[in-house]
C-alpha cells in the first residue's frame, strides 16, 4: 500500500530556510488522482493545510504562506519537497505530508508520521 | 476562506455513550467537500468520513456524518475506549482548504 515519510532537519535558524522531503512509497507521485500536500500541526494546536502540488507540476498555495513557500515534485525518487523562507519561532510545528486523494475521497486519506521541526 | 467553527471545545462521554460533534462553516461547503479526521495524541490524523456522510475503509460503523451546506456533524454512538482522541472537520469545496479547531473526545 501506498505509505508516505517526511524527512528533514529538526532544528533550523530563525531567517534560515526549513526544507523537508517526503518519499512516497507503493505508488508514483505522477498519478493523476492524487494532490501531494503539506500540513502542519503547532504544539499543541490545530492543522493548518500549507498547500499542494499536483503531478503537472501546478502548485497552490494558502495565500497566508504564498509569498514563503515552495512545493516541488521529484518524479525520478518519487517524493516532494517543501521549503519555507524567513522562518520565525512561529513555523515551529509538526509537519505532515499527505495525500488528498480525488478518486474516491476528495479528502486527505493517507498521511505521513510527521516531523517535528523546531526553530531556534 | 471558509471558517470552520467546531463545537463542542470538549466531550465527555462514558464509553458506551454517544455523542454528537458539530462544525459549522462561515459559507457554504460546496458539494459537500466535508471530511472528519480523528487524531490520537503522537500520531497523524486519520481520516473517518468523507463527503460529509461517507465512511472511509474500514471505519466502524458506530462513527456517522450528516449535514450539507453550514452544518455538519459527527456521531458517534456507543464510544469506545479507543475514541477518546481529538476530531477536526475539514472542507475542500473553497481554497484554501480549511480546518476547524477541534473537538476534543475524553473520557467522562
Amino acid at each position: 500500500q501506498v505509505q508516505l515519510k517526511e524527512s528533514g532537519p529538526g532544528l533550523v535558524k530563525a531567517s534560515l530556510t526549513l526544507s523537508l522531503t517526503c518519499a512516497v512509497s507503493g505508488g508514483s507521485v505522477s498519478t493523476s488522482d492524487s494532490y501531494w500536500s503539506w500540513i502542519r500541526q503547532p504544539p499543541g494546536k490545530g492543522l493548518e493545510w500549507m498547500g499542494y502540488i499536483y503531478h503537472s507540476g501546478s502548485t497552490y498555495y494558502n495565500p497566508s504562506l504564498k509569498s514563503r513557500l515552495t512545493i516541488s515534485l521529484d518524479p525520478s525518487n518519487n517524493q516532494f519537497s517543501l521549503e519555507l523562507g524567513s522562518v520565525t519561532a512561529a513555523d515551529t510545528a509538526v509537519y505532515y505530508c499527505a495525500r488528498y486523494d480525488t478518486s474516491v475521497y476528495d479528502a486527505f486519506d493517507l498521511w505521513g508520521q510527521g516531523t517535528l521541526v523546531t526553530v531556534s | 476562506e471558509v471558517v470552520l467553527t467546531q463545537s463542542p471545545g470538549t466531550l465527555s462521554l462514558s464509553p458506551g455513550e454517544g455523542g454528537t460533534l458539530s462544525c459549522r462553516a462561515s459559507q457554504s461547503v460546496r458539494s459537500n467537500y466535508l471530511a472528519w479526521y480523528q487524531q490520537k495524541p503522537g500520531q497523524a490524523p486519520r481520516l473517518l468520513i468523507y463527503s460529509a456522510s461517507s465512511r472511509a475503509t474500514g471505519i466502524p460503523d458506530r462513527f456517522s456524518g450528516s449535514g450539507s451546506g453550514t452544518d455538519f456533524s459527527l456521531t458517534i454512538s456507543r464510544v469506545e475506549p479507543e475514541d477518546f482522541a481529538v476530531y477536526y472537520c475539514q472542507q475542500y469545496g473553497s481554497s484554501p482548504g480549511t480546518f476547524g479547531q477541534g473537538t476534543k473526545v475524553e473520557i467522562k
